[in-house]
């Protein structure tokens, strides 16, 4: 367990609909980063929040939304899905900078649209 | 635009000898960089971070070097073993965003 918890682990739905995936970060970790990794593709960035607030944004898609709630949970929105956006969506948290921790990793979401 | 290459791919080597990965970048000015390992279907694990003003850095079979004029990391996994095999990322940070290596893939022969 790397102490950041992604759910759900599966989700299968159909094209056009809505989901959302959640992540809680590690415990003391103000940070959090989504991460979309399609099959055979790199890690690509989508998203940042830095205790509540948005901080940096990566080729996020508009259909794609995310927020960090007050407790530093995290959910992403991901709406009018495409069989494309079938993907690994990771969740990973880190410490404040300066502190020589890399970071951390959820299990991720594997999500499938068919 | 900004650039992390790996190079290689895939790196096929036998049961105790040192794999060696390359990540060079462009358009980066990194206070540190990071490699991180990943299993197929999990996350990546952060293994190792050396900063810009170190030259090398160990931890345990793994040495990493980073040489900023080169804007080039080395990565070396010494006496390797069949657990050693996985893809290795390397990752820069920029505008508070994290951004990786396509990654190269290593698989250890027994």
């Amino acid at each position: 367990d790397s102490g950041v918890t992604q759910t759900p682990k599966h989700l299968i739905t159909a094209t056009g609909q809505r989901v959302t995936l959640r992540c809680s970060p590690r415990s003391g970790d103000l940070s959090v980063y989504w991460y979309q990794q399609s099959l055979d593709q790199g890690l690509q960035f989508l998203i940042q929040y830095y205790n509540g607030e948005e901080r940096a944004k990566g080729n996020i898609l508009e259909r794609f939304s995310a927020q960090q709630f007050p407790d530093l949970h995290s959910e992403l929105n991901l709406s009018s899905l495409e069989l494309g956006d079938s993907a690994l969506y990771f969740c990973a948290s880190s410490p404040p900078r300066g502190t020589g921790a890399g970071y951390t990793f959820g299990s991720g979401t594997r999500l499938t649209v068919v | 635009s900004q650039k992390i290459e790996q190079n290689s791919e895939a790196l096929n080597i036998q049961e105790g000898k040192t794999a060696t990965l390359t990540c060079n970048y462009t358009n980066y000015s990194p206070a540190y960089l990071q490699w991180y390992r990943q299993d197929p279907g999990r996350g990546p694990v952060f293994l190792l971070l050396i900063r810009e003003n170190e030259k090398e850095k160990r931890k345990e079979r793994l040495k990493v070097t980073f040489d900023t004029t080169l804007k080039q990391s080395l990565f070396h996994i010494t006496a390797s073993q069949p657990a050693d095999s996985a893809t290795y990322l390397c990752a820069l940070e920029a505008d508070y965003k994290l951004s990786f290596g396509a990654g190269t893939t290593v698989t250890v022969r027994a």
